[in-house]
C-alpha cells in the first residue's frame, strides 16, 4: 500500500494564479480531509468529504474548493491565491469517524508559497 | 467552543529525563482522542486513540492516560530519538478533528 500520497510537495505561486493540489489514498477510506499547518498553530481543517460525492466545509475554507468524484481521489483547489495562503497542505484519510479505529493517515506535505 | 491546548509549547530534557505533556479539551461530546508525533518536514504519525475517561494505552516509552478534561503523554526515560512535536486531537459530536498546537520535545543526549 502507498497510503495517502500528495502531490506536488513544493509549489510557488505568483498572487491570482490558481491551481489543484492532489492527493490519493488507497486503503479504501471513507473519510478524506485537507488541512492546513501554520506555524504556532495547530492544524486547521480545510474541507472534509465522507463519501464520494459529498464533501464539507471545515474551519478555513474560503479561498478553496474540493470535489470527490471516487473514493482514492480528493483534489484541492486553489482558486486565486492569495499571499496568505503561503502555509503546509496535509491530505488525510481515515474510515469512517466513530466506526472502529478511525486514527487518520496523513500524507507527506505540499509547501506552498504564494508570492 | 470547542477548542484543545497544548502545554507546555515547547520541552527540552536530558536523555533519560521522564516527563509528561499535557492537553486539555472543551469538546461537546467526546468521539475520541488522539495522540500524533510529526518529525520535521513530514506528515503527522498516529500513536495511540484513547476513548473513555480511564482509559490508558502505552507504546514504548509512551503512555497516554485520558480524563474528562484532559490527557496526558508520559514519556518515560525518553532517548534523542523521541525529539519531535506531539500533537493532540480531539473528535467532538460533529465529526470535525481539533487539533491543539502541539508540544515541541527536545531531547538532548
Amino acid at each position: 500500500n502507498a497510503g495517502v500520497t500528495q502531490t506536488p510537495k513544493f509549489q510557488v505561486l505568483k498572487t491570482g494564479q490558481s491551481m489543484t493540489l492532489q492527493c490519493a489514498q488507497d486503503m479504501n477510506h471513507e473519510y478524506m480531509s485537507w488541512y492546513r499547518q501554520d506555524p504556532g498553530m495547530g492544524l486547521r481543517l480545510i474541507h472534509y468529504s465522507v463519501g464520494a460525492g459529498i464533501t464539507d466545509q471545515g474551519e478555513v475554507p474560503n479561498g478553496y474548493n474540493v470535489s470527490r468524484s471516487t473514493t482514492e481521489d480528493f483534489p484541492l483547489r486553489l482558486l486565486s491565491a492569495a499571499p496568505s495562503q503561503t502555509s503546509v497542505y496535509f491530505c488525510a484519510s481515515s474510515y469512517f469517524p466513530g466506526q472502529g479505529e478511525s486514527e487518520q493517515f496523513f500524507g507527506p506535505g505540499t509547501r506552498l508559497t504564494v508570492l | 467552543e470547542d477548542q484543545v491546548t497544548q502545554s507546555p509549547e515547547a520541552l527540552r530534557l536530558q536523555e533519560g529525563e521522564s516527563s509528561s505533556l499535557n492537553c486539555s479539551y472543551t469538546v461537546s461530546g467526546l468521539r475520541g482522542l488522539f495522540w500524533y508525533r510529526q518529525d520535521p518536514g513530514k506528515g503527522p504519525e498516529f500513536l495511540f486513540t484513547l476513548y473513555s475517561a480511564g482509559e490508558e494505552k502505552e507504546k514504548e516509552r509512551l503512555k497516554a492516560t485520558l480524563t474528562k478534561k484532559e490527557s496526558f503523554l508520559h514519556i518515560t526515560a525518553p532517548k534523542p530519538e523521541d525529539s519531535a512535536t506531539y500533537l493532540c486531537a480531539v473528535y467532538p459530536l460533529n465529526y470535525q478533528l481539533i487539533w491543539g498546537a502541539g508540544t515541541k520535545l527536545i531531547i538532548k543526549p
